[in-house]
């Protein structure tokens, strides 16, 4: 079955580090979805990449979709203790309805 | 403006019974998402839905059934429960396909 893979499942790093989230499908993937779930709470949707090696940023976040729209990234540069939760992909297949998701990435950040 | 509102937000079963949980969504949005989420494992996709009157199956839709009866209300019922369905219970929508999905506070159900 289609499936998105996302590693790694956790990162400790200390706060100024970098860090990033590699996610992939077995499937070409019409786009591609980053969310951020803190602690205790429900997903929140981050941003969308469509095209393929659509490079897009917000402040401190890089994402980028592959050539082949089948990988993804997420780049935190110099992370914040607020960036401390869990980050998802998720990916729509091509010609399907669903909206499928990574495991996701636990990222704790030591002050 | 609420969003996507679950209820309930906990709950207890014991083991046969059965339960139904509500998704209700004020956005006008055509696609519905039933998820499961359990610790290491991710959001699994349970039944999905891309208009009214339409449903269809996710990655681990075995022992739950839903409908889509009202384009606003998702839900995903469990027959007769097992511990294995206690997880955390997320619904989501979206206005189409390709667009950010909104979700739920989550539901959390136990089974014992």
């Amino acid at each position: 079955g289609q499936q998105v893979m996302q590693i790694p499942q956790y990162q400790h790093v200390q706060e100024g580090e970098d860090f990033t989230t590699y996610c992939n499908s077995s499937t070409t993937l019409s786009n591609i979805q980053w969310y951020k779930q803190r602690p205790g709470g429900h997903p929140v949707f981050l941003i969308q990449l469509v095209k393929s090696g659509e490079v897009k940023k917000q402040k401190r976040l890089t994402f980028q979709f592959g050539e082949a729209k089948k990988n993804s990234s997420l780049h935190i540069t110099a992370t914040q203790t607020t960036d401390v939760g869990t980050y998802f992909c998720a990916g729509k297949p091509s010609n399907t309805g669903k909206l499928i998701f990574g495991q996701g990435t636990t990222l704790q950040v030591k002050p | 403006n609420a969003g996507v509102t679950q209820t309930p937000k906990f709950r207890v079963l014991k083991t046969g019974q059965s339960m139904t949980l509500l998704c209700a969504q004020d956005m006008n949005h055509e696609y519905m998402y039933w998820y499961r989420q359990d610790p290491g494992m991710g959001l699994r996709l349970i039944h999905y839905s891309v208009g009214e009157g339409t449903t269809a199956k996710g990655e681990v839709p075995d022992g739950y059934n839903v409908s889509r009866l009202k384009k606003q209300n998702f839900l995903l019922g469990l027959e007769s429960a097992a511990p294995s369905q206690t997880s955390v219970y997320f619904c989501a929508s979206s206005y189409q396909g390709a667009t950010e999905a909104f979700f739920g506070q989550g539901t959390r159900l136990t089974v014992v």
